[in-house]
């Protein structure tokens, strides 16, 4: 049972334009919402993150919105830089489960000069 | 401040074998978590320890894989015998408490590969 979902494996885009990543989850119970980024032969780090109550966060380049009634949330970053190229992961907790991530399979970005 | 550190980066072993990981989390974190990654998948949560107690071991195969953390700080994760599924990175991450509002810190993996 895949709780969190990335249907898609890759994305590629130009330098300079918009990058979308996107993120579907089925339990309702979960009330907080967050991006990893992955660099290869390195743990992930965190990149921003989203409370079910707000449906927008904001933090330089990058910007998640969150639709609880689609159980949506993407990611958006702008303008795209080669650097960003790696591997995002969603990921997403309930309060009531003590910090346990339940996270989505990743999308390779990959931000071409 | 130093992050999570791990070792070994990398474990080549045979099945059947056994292999241990090590894990020090970022200091004063009280707690930490071991993930496992298998290629093209997210990281899944195995256990979750608050300073030297389990809090959440639902997903480890208990009947191979162990974990403990005895004073509350660094931490193993031991596979006994291991199975060729085994095969994946093997995350450690800590945070200052459990709960929504602390982020969790992660270290750089063991690549297990089990031949």
């Amino acid at each position: 049972d895949q709780q969190v979902k990335q249907n898609s494996p890759s994305l590629s885009v130009q330098e300079g334009r918009i990058s979308i990543l996107n993120c579907d989850y089925t339990n309702s119970m979960f009330d907080y919402f967050l991006w990893y980024k992955k660099y290869p032969a390195e743990g992930p780090t965190f990149l921003i993150s989203i409370s079910s109550i707000k449906d927008k966060n904001e933090d330089g380049r990058f910007t998640v919105f969150l639709n609880k009634s689609a159980k949506h949330l993407s990611l958006h970053i702008v303008p795209s830089q080669p650097g960003d190229s790696a591997v995002y992961f969603c990921a997403a907790r309930a309060d009531n489960q003590g910090g346990k991530l339940i996270f989505g399979q990743g999308t390779e970005l990959s931000v071409k000069p | 401040e130093a992050g999570v550190a791990q070792s070994p980066r990398y474990k080549i072993i045979e099945k059947r074998q056994s292999v241990a990981f090590w894990c020090n989390p970022i200091s004063g974190h009280a707690t930490l978590y071991w993930y496992q990654q298998i290629l093209g998948q997210g990281p899944k949560l195995l256990i979750q320890f608050q300073n030297n107690g389990v809090v959440d071991d639902s997903q480890l195969p208990k009947d191979r894989f162990s974990a403990e953390r005895l004073k509350g700080v660094d931490s193993t994760l031991k596979i006994q015998p291991a199975k060729l599924e085994d095969s994946a990175v093997y995350l450690c991450a800590s945070s200052l408490g459990p709960g929504g509002i602390y982020e969790q810190y992660f270290g750089p993996g063991t690549r297990l590969t089990v031949t």
